[in-house]
């Protein structure tokens, strides 16, 4: 069984661009998470979503970043426009039930500079 | 609100020594579920193990053992007889049950296993 891919893998763009990160959960998932690490901080939720629909936005910074996930399997990130401090590797997790254990990806390394 | 704490950032032991990693959590709810997960360079988060608030028996599995103590909100890991291969980043985490699934993590603490 495949396990959650993620693309890219690493990214870097200037402060200004727009970048489209990828997710794809382990099938048959309807749990999908999206958690950031900025540079030697904690990793932090940024949103979940049950199918295609979004159950808990809190942790999204702001109205630069949008996720979508059309047709409940793959999901992806938007950030646009790009700012300094949106450097920091993004994961994606996948659940099969909430509250069940979550399956990350490997992560996508994003540098703004 | 939760928190977890991870005191230790980065610990060092020559191999073959045990090594025990802290990790100490808040929250005001009393359902709730405790993970761990390992970092490998290769940079994926990897499931250890997850626990559940009313299950406070401590668990094995290989050389690996978590101690869950509620008296102390703590769930702490020992790797016993550690080998190179344990080196990397762990994360213990904690979410809440019934309507906010997401995952609150420490800050890491880095293992190097020295050969």
């Amino acid at each position: 069984e495949a396990g959650v891919t993620q693309f890219p893998s690493h990214s870097v763009i200037e402060k200004g661009q727009t970048v489209t990160l990828r997710c794809d959960p382990i099938s048959g998932h309807d749990n999908l998470y999206w958690y950031r690490r900025v540079m030697g901080k904690e990793i932090k939720f940024l949103l979940h979503f049950v199918k295609e629909s979004k159950q808990d936005e809190s942790g999204m910074p702001n109205n630069r970043f949008l996720a979508e996930r059309t047709g409940g399997t793959y999901s992806t990130l938007k950030v646009q426009p790009a700012e300094l401090e949106d450097s920091g590797v993004y994961f994606c997790a996948s659940s099969q039930e909430t509250g069940y254990e979550q399956y990350f990806g490997p992560g996508t390394r994003l540098t703004v500079t | 609100a939760q928190k977890v704490t991870q005191a230790q950032t980065e610990i060092s032991v020559v191999e073959k020594e045990d090594v025990t990693l802290d990790c100490v959590y808040e929250t005001r709810d009393t359902t709730y579920y405790l993970f761990w997960y390992k970092q490998p360079p290769s940079g994926e988060l990897v499931f250890l193990i997850r626990r559940n608030s009313f299950d406070e028996q401590n668990e094995i599995s290989g050389r690996y053992s978590w101690n869950f103590q509620k008296s102390t909100s703590s769930f702490n890991f020992t790797i016993t007889a550690s080998q190179v291969v344990d080196s990397a980043v762990y994360f213990c985490a904690l979410s809440v049950v019934f309507g906010n699934e997401k995952l609150t993590f420490g800050t890491g603490t880095r293992l190097t296993i020295i050969p």
